[in-house]
């Protein structure tokens, strides 16, 4: 199984709204990423799980919580957003090892998100 | 730093046309890796390829290949005959030994007519 899934696929939100966005992978791996991407941009890195703990945050607003409860499952939570936070935001995995070693990263369908 | 550079914005070729994408990299680290995303108008994006700077042998996947020269930081994608399920965005990216994270390039906009 080399799926990583995402749900729901599409979210209409408030301002005022909380909502969570789920990944799911079932591959072994123990590197968890978010990334948000805006129309005809790349990828932006926003968070990245390493065994469950979190390794990297790229400043990413309070507003925005990444939550990793075990090895398959990664969180994002979502509060007071603002309308600029509309865009789809993809989840990844990859295999994690010791060393200098890197390993691809498999990324879900992506939540496509708009903040009203 | 690390800089990855497709500097083809868009490309539109015939279907059954040869087509190659560009991608220039810059890293200082002499092991880093080097990957091929395809992203679908779906939205998710698809692993083609990684490869390692210590191996620089090109690579050919069916009607993909893929030419890494280390003297000219390039690592080229190639697709051969085109079809219209190639109309995609296809990002290069590159990681750097321990780094968590890709760094990817602007990404460049391929439509293959039928």
């Amino acid at each position: 199984d080399t799926e990583v899934t995402q749900t729901p696929k599409h979210l209409v939100m408030g301002m005022t709204n909380k909502k969570s966005l789920k990944c799911e992978q079932h591959m072994g791996h123990r590197a968890m990423y978010w990334y948000k991407q805006k129309a005809k941009k790349p990828p932006e890195l926003m968070f990245v799980y390493s065994y469950e703990k979190l390794s990297i945050n790229e400043s990413v607003p309070s507003r925005f919580s990444p939550e990793c409860p075990n090895s398959s499952l990664l969180n994002l939570h979502l509060h007071a957003l603002q309308p600029e936070d509309s865009a789809l935001y993809l989840c990844a995995s990859s295999h994690r090892t010791s060393g200098n070693f890197y390993n691809e990263q498999f990324f879900g369908p992506g939540t496509r998100l708009t903040v009203l | 730093a690390q800089k990855v550079t497709q500097a083809q914005t868009e490309i539109s070729v015939v279907e059954k046309e040869d087509v190659t994408l560009d991608c220039v990299y810059e890293t200082r680290d002499t092991t880093y890796y080097l990957f091929w995303y395809k992203q679908p108008p779906s939205g998710e994006l698809v692993f083609l390829i990684r490869r390692n700077s210590f191996d620089e042998q090109n690579e050919i996947s069916g009607r993909y290949s893929w030419n890494f020269q280390k003297s000219t930081s390039s690592f080229n994608f190639t697709i051969t005959a085109s079809q219209v399920v190639d109309s995609a965005v296809y990002f290069c990216a590159l990681s750097e030994a321990g780094d968590d994270k890709i760094i990817f390039g602007k990404g460049t906009r391929l439509h293959i007519l039928p």
